[in-house]
């Protein structure tokens, strides 16, 4: 599976959008995004994943970049609860059906 | 569904005593995961199942470790004998073949060896 980057941490003020990066500059043509969540203590949540298409869900909205190197999750009106650990994956799907987190990026929603 | 279900959710040992932490997942999923998070190390993939059958356990850290899978509604990770670097939070996941890559995990089980 391909490599990912993101920011270590990241704040965003309560009710503002929270843009949170990802380079996988490496991504192969049959490669998924995927983003997970952490809230403290619990263990992760699914959020979205795409392909190449941009995707919405009542949760968030997942941007990927023309040329697939990078994509951005968006948070529409990040709330206190979505202070957590976010993780960018790349994964194909015929991997078997395994993930491999990498360290995240820390989102602190500040009031 | 209730969803994916672990237990204990805590559990202080001794070293050397054997422990085993159990899991539950969600019914119709044919792939279970053991994931170990600790500070250092971050979110580490055990080992995983696929119709109760382990399909790679190439993150055991070692022979003290080992799981099972003896139906499609249960599974347990065992840890004999225990030390002090075994001390981690425990993460069961499940998930479908079906849509693969969206795993559903448990509240996990924070282990404590002393």
């Amino acid at each position: 599976d391909a490599k990912t980057t993101q920011p270590p941490s990241m704040d965003c003020a309560e009710g503002r959008a929270a843009n949170l990066p990802c380079n996988h500059s490496t991504i192969s043509g049959n490669e998924y995004v995927y983003w997970y969540r952490q809230i403290h203590s619990q263990g992760p949540q699914y959020i979205i994943h795409g392909l190449k298409n941009n995707e919405t869900n009542e949760m968030a909205s997942l941007i990927i970049t023309e040329d697939r190197k990078s994509s951005t999750l968006i948070l529409p009106h990040a709330t206190l609860r979505d202070t957590a650990v976010y993780y960018c994956i790349v994964r194909a799907n015929n991997a078997g059906n395994m993930l491999t987190f990498g360290g995240g990026t820390r989102l602190m929603v500040k009031p | 569904d209730a969803g994916v279900i672990q237990s204990p959710r805590h559990e202080v040992t001794e070293m050397g005593q054997e422990v085993t932490l159990r899991c539950k997942p969600i019914s119709g999923h044919d792939y279970l995961f053991w994931y170990r998070q600790t500070m250092m190390r971050g979110l580490e993939l055990l080992i995983y199942f696929n119709n109760n059958v382990p399909i790679d356990d190439s993150g055991m850290p070692e022979d003290r470790f080992s799981a099972k899978m003896p139906n499609a509604s249960f599974s347990t990770l065992k840890i004999q004998p225990s030390e002090p670097r075994d001390s981690a939070v425990y993460f069961c996941a499940s998930s479908s073949g079906q849509a693969p890559g969206r795993h559903t995990f448990g509240s996990g089980t924070r282990l404590t060896v002393v």
